[in-house]
C-alpha cells in the first residue's frame, strides 16, 4: 500500500535558521503530493500541494521540490521564524482517483524554533 | 469561511460507553472525513462520506459508525469504547475526492477511562 516516511520526528532550531524536514513516500503511482501544517490547537492546514505537472511548490517562504528519482519530497525553508513552530505533515494523494484516492499521511515533523 | 467545527473538543467517556462525535462544514462540500490521530502515528483515515456514499477502512470497519443527515453535518459513532479508543478525532471536508484541499476542524481529544 501507499506510505508516507518521515524521519524526523521532531527538529529544534533557532530564529533566521535553514529549515529542512525530510519526506520519502512509497506509492505505486505517480501521486500528488503535500504538506501540510498543524499549529497548536488547531488542525492541520494545506502549506503546499504539488503534482507531476509543476513539480515545485511554494508558499509562505517554504519549497518543496517533487523528485520522482529518490521518491522525496522535502520540505525547506531558508530563514524559519518562531512563528513557524508547529507540526509538519506529509502527504500523498495516488493517482489512481475514484474511492482509492485517499489521503495517506506521514507521522509529522514537530519543529520548534526558538528566539 | 473555510472553517470545520467540531463538537465537544474534549470527551471524557467510560469503557464500554457510547461516544458520538459532531463535525459541521458550511463550505458545502461533497466530501468529508473522520480521522483518528494517536500520538507519534500518522493520522488515519477511519472513513469518509462521499455526497450520501459512506465508505469505511476495511480495517475500522467494525468498529466506526458515521451519519450525515444533511450536507453540513457528519458524526462519528464508537457504540462500545475501549481504552485503545483514547486519541484525537480530526474531522475534514473537501471539494470531491483526490487531490484536492482537505479543510480540518481542531479535533476532539477522547479519552476513554
Amino acid at each position: 500500500g501507499d506510505s508516507v516516511t518521515q524521519k524526523q520526528g521532531q527538529v529544534t532550531l533557532s530564529e533566521d535558521d535553514f529549515l529542512f524536514i525530510n519526506c520519502t513516500y512509497s506509492t505505486t503511482t505517480y501521486p500528488t503530493l503535500f504538506w501540510y501544517v498543524q499549529y497548536p490547537g488547531q488542525g492541520p492546514q494545506l502549506l503546499l500541494k504539488v503534482t507531476t505537472a509543476n513539480n515545485k511548490g511554494i508558499s509562505r517562504g517554504f519549497e518543496a521540490t517533487y523528485d520522482k528519482g529518490t521518491t522525496s519530497f522535502h520540505l525547506q525553508k531558508a530563514s524559519v521564524q518562531e512563528s513557524d513552530s508547529a507540526v509538519y505533515f506529509c502527504a500523498l494523494v495516488p493517482n489512481s482517483g475514484g474511492s482509492n484516492a485517499k489521503l495517506t499521511f506521514g507521522k509529522g515533523t514537530k519543529l520548534s524554533v526558538k528566539s | 469561511d473555510t472553517t470545520v467545527k467540531q463538537n465537544p473538543r474534549y470527551k471524557l467517556a467510560r469503557v464500554g460507553k457510547p461516544v458520538n462525535l459532531i463535525c459541521s462544514q458550511t463550505m458545502n462540500h461533497d466530501t468529508m472525513y473522520w480521522y483518528q490521530k494517536k500520538p507519534n502515528q500518522a493520522p488515519k483515515l477511519l472513513l469518509f462520506y462521499y455526497d450520501k456514499i459512506l465508505n469505511r477502512e476495511a480495517d475500522t470497519f467494525e468498529k466506526f459508525q458515521s451519519s450525515r443527515p444533511n450536507n453540513s453535518f457528519c458524526s462519528l459513532y464508537i457504540g462500545s469504547a475501549g481504552l485503545e479508543y483514547s486519541a484525537m478525532y480530526l474531522c475534514a471536508s473537501s471539494t470531491g475526492l483526490g487531490g484536492y484541499e482537505q479543510y480540518f476542524g481542531p479535533g476532539t481529544r477522547l479519552t476513554v477511562l
